[in-house]
């Protein structure tokens, strides 16, 4: 069965800081990835997706994220974090055909001043 | 554009008293889709619509109900609330079926006591 899998639940880092959200997923063929993200209270929204192409994507709030195929990988990056990035963040992978998104458990990340 | 919006907020209920959210997404966006959100757990996909008058179900479809009579709204129906349906719950919308990038609703939190 397809699976998404977010090895860190809770990550703490201090502002100014880079930061890298680790995402794996178990799927037979390239799936489309995104990232969401989640502040307190509120709901989801797209930080960044890939389909296909250039394996690095930028996204919105300065971040992006790598598609590494042989790793099954789909790794966040930021190289300066802000207090207001503390939030919950999912990686998410959407199925070619079956117009689902299967997500992963979310890691909660806080920021130090 | 309001985007997509739930309501109730928040909701208490008793075990076995039934209730609708409501969702409406004013995008004109042909999918629309539920997910609850549980701790540790992410989002897990509960039904899912492809256009009116069409529902399929997702990964935790028991104990719920939907229907899409309109494009513009995709109520969720619990029929006899359970303490395991306490949960916040997200509606999702997205252009058609090839965009995947999904839109999201605030969140209702439900508790079932």
């Amino acid at each position: 069965a397809q699976s998404v899998t977010q090895p860190d639940i809770h990550i703490t880092v201090s502002e100014g800081a880079s930061l890298e959200l680790r995402c794996n997923y178990s799927y037979g063929a390239t799936p489309y990835l995104f990232w969401y993200v989640q502040s307190p209270g509120q709901g989801l929204q797209l930080l960044l997706k890939y389909f296909s192409g250039d394996t690095l994507v930028q996204g919105i709030k300065g971040f992006e994220a790598e598609f590494k195929r042989s790793q099954s990988s789909f790794n966040l990056r930021k190289p300066s974090v802000h207090w207001s990035d503390a939030a919950e963040y999912f990686c998410a992978v959407g199925l070619q055909g079956a117009q689902k998104l299967v997500f992963g458990q979310g890691t909660r990340l806080t920021i130090n001043p | 554009n309001a985007g997509v919006t739930q309501t109730p907020k928040f909701q208490v209920l008793k075990t076995g008293q039934s209730m609708t959210l409501q969702c409406a997404q004013d995008m004109n966006h042909e999918y629309m889709s539920w997910y609850r959100q549980d701790p540790g757990m992410g989002l897990r996909l509960i039904h899912y619509s492809v256009g009116a008058g069409i529902t399929d179900q997702g990964e935790v479809p028991n104990g719920y109900n939907v229907s899409r009579s309109t494009t513009e709204d995709f109520p969720l129906r619990l029929l006899s609330a359970a303490p395991s349906q306490t949960s916040v719950y997200f509606c999702a919308s997205s252009y058609n079926r090839g965009s995947y990038e999904q839109y999201f609703g605030p969140g209702t939190r439900l508790t079932v006591t």
